[in-house]
């Protein structure tokens, strides 16, 4: 149980655009959702903080409308990358956290995905 | 604030050699204490955890106990194989504050020779 998913696994991409990544948990309702940024060698450095229904709370020094969150469901969460950089490029984590239980007490992460902006 | 120190890696054993890394914490209140495991290229997996003092913890040979009065929950397996290759993350969450953040250590990195 307490499954959580990310979509997609690995993404290029070209400078300029823009790249949606989903984070979903499987089998159980994720009222909280965060979204990590790890670099090679580096432990994971949180980004923000998305509660279903309402705006994310980001982590000081990242950029809001750089990295657009929405949690839109209690199932899911998405991080778009706007007009993406290759000082953008790195591996993104996300996890859930539910309402009550085993789900509450912990965070499940997803599997990671692996961005390269060319 | 609150944070989590972890011994630097990286950590290089020979098989079925005996693991410790440290890791030690500063914390107001009541924190839960976690090993988290990333293999290359992977997410984070849960290794174990313990929610109170003098709770054990244990998984897969893994062992570590959250000791309050010295506020450190090192992680120690008797004997290392290849496959355990990977790198160590100590965090800590507390449950009813700050929205559930996890707070991370900077990570030890284990190396395991055959």
């Amino acid at each position: 149980g307490a499954v959580v998913s990310q979509h997609p696994s690995w993404v290029i991409c070209k400078s300029g655009t823009s790249v949606k990544i989903e984070c979903r948990s499987l089998d159980f309702q994720a009222t909280t959702m965060f979204w990590y940024r790890q670099f090679p060698k580096q432990s994971l450095m949180l980004m923000a903080t998305s509660n279903e229904g309402s705006k994310a709370t980001y982590e000081q020094g990242v950029e809001k409308d750089k990295f657009l969150i929405n949690h839109a469901s209690l199932t899911l969460s998405t991080l778009t990358v706007t007009s993406a950089h290759p000082e953008d490029s790195s591996f993104y984590i996300c996890s859930a956290r539910g309402t009550s239980g085993r789900e509450y007490n912990e965070q499940f992460f997803g599997p990671g995905t692996r961005l390269t902006v060319l | 604030g609150d944070s989590v120190t972890q011994m630097e890696g990286p950590v290089t054993l020979s098989e079925e050699a005996f693991l410790t890394i440290n890791c030690t914490y500063t914390a107001t209140g009541y924190p839960s204490l976690f090993w988290y495991v990333q293999y290359p290229g992977e997410g984070l997996q849960l290794l174990l955890k313990a929610t109170k003092a003098d709770d054990k913890g244990s998984n897969k040979g893994f062992e570590a106990t959250y000791r309050k009065e010295t506020t450190s929950f090192h992680l120690e397996k008797g004997s290392v194989q290849v496959s355990d290759s990977a790198v160590y993350f100590c965090a800590l969450l507390k449950v009813y504050n700050q929205g559930g953040k996890l707070i991370f250590g900077q990570g030890t990195e284990l190396s395991v020779k055959p």
